[in-house]
């Protein structure tokens, strides 16, 4: 089965920098990767999803990045916000049978005014 | 629009009660998930259904388990509660699309 791993546990940045959050994984290449948003207290919430086939997806300030020769994917949020902090998890098809996910343990994002 | 919804918000259960923690979803999903979050952890799948009448076990299965007699619940039976169950629970669906919406999730502590 597929470990995915997200190497930095917490991030700290500037307003108005780009964050870059990184997530690696092993085995075979997955058909697609997705990101999610998590708030303290709250559940996950969906932002993009980057198919095997897409070197690059973007959506307003968030670009992911999908490279299946280095089997990674970096997430970028440019000009931060301390809005933007938060935790990231990146997630894949847990088997080649695509019926569940495997996450991340997350980047805690930590955006400072 | 609920989404998904998840019942209790919290509890705390002594060692060996039982409880179900409630998950409903109004968007007609077929696949519906079970996880447990522990700090510093991630979110671990406890057991998933694709289907109503079809569940199969994740990778933290033990102590639980699962039922799916309609396409909306999915709820998740703790039998016999040890300390080791105190987490934060959450419930997701999904569509064909493999993305995943989750709901509030459910504190618990076993003590």
């Amino acid at each position: 089965s597929q470990k995915i791993e997200q190497n930095s546990e917490a991030l700290n940045i500037q307003e108005g920098k780009t964050a870059t959050l990184t997530c690696n994984y092993t085995n075979y290449s997955p058909a697609y990767l997705q990101w999610y948003r998590q708030d303290p207290g709250r559940g996950p919430v969906f932002l993009l999803l980057i198919r095997e086939n897409e070197k690059e997806k973007r959506k307003e300030r968030l670009k992911v990045t999908f490279d299946t020769t280095l089997k990674q994917s970096l997430f970028h949020i440019t000009a931060s916000q301390p809005a933007d902090s938060a935790t990231y998890l990146c997630a894949l098809e847990r088997d080649q049978a695509g019926t569940a996910l495997i996450f991340g343990k997350g980047t805690t994002l930590s955006v400072s005014s | 629009n609920a989404g998904v919804t998840q019942t209790p918000k919290f509890r705390i259960l002594k060692i060996g009660q039982s409880m179900t923690l409630q998950c409903a979803q109004d968007m007609n999903h077929n696949y519906m998930y079970w996880y447990r979050q522990d700090p510093g952890m991630g979110l671990k799948l406890i057991y998933y259904s694709v289907g109503a009448g079809i569940t199969d076990k994740g990778e933290v299965p033990n102590g639980y388990n699962v039922s799916r007699s309609t396409t909306e619940d999915f709820p998740l039976r703790l039998e016999l509660a040890a300390p080791s169950q105190t987490s934060v629970y959450f419930c997701a669906s999904s569509s064909g699309s493999n993305i995943q919406y989750f709901g509030a999730g459910t504190r618990l502590s076993v003590l």
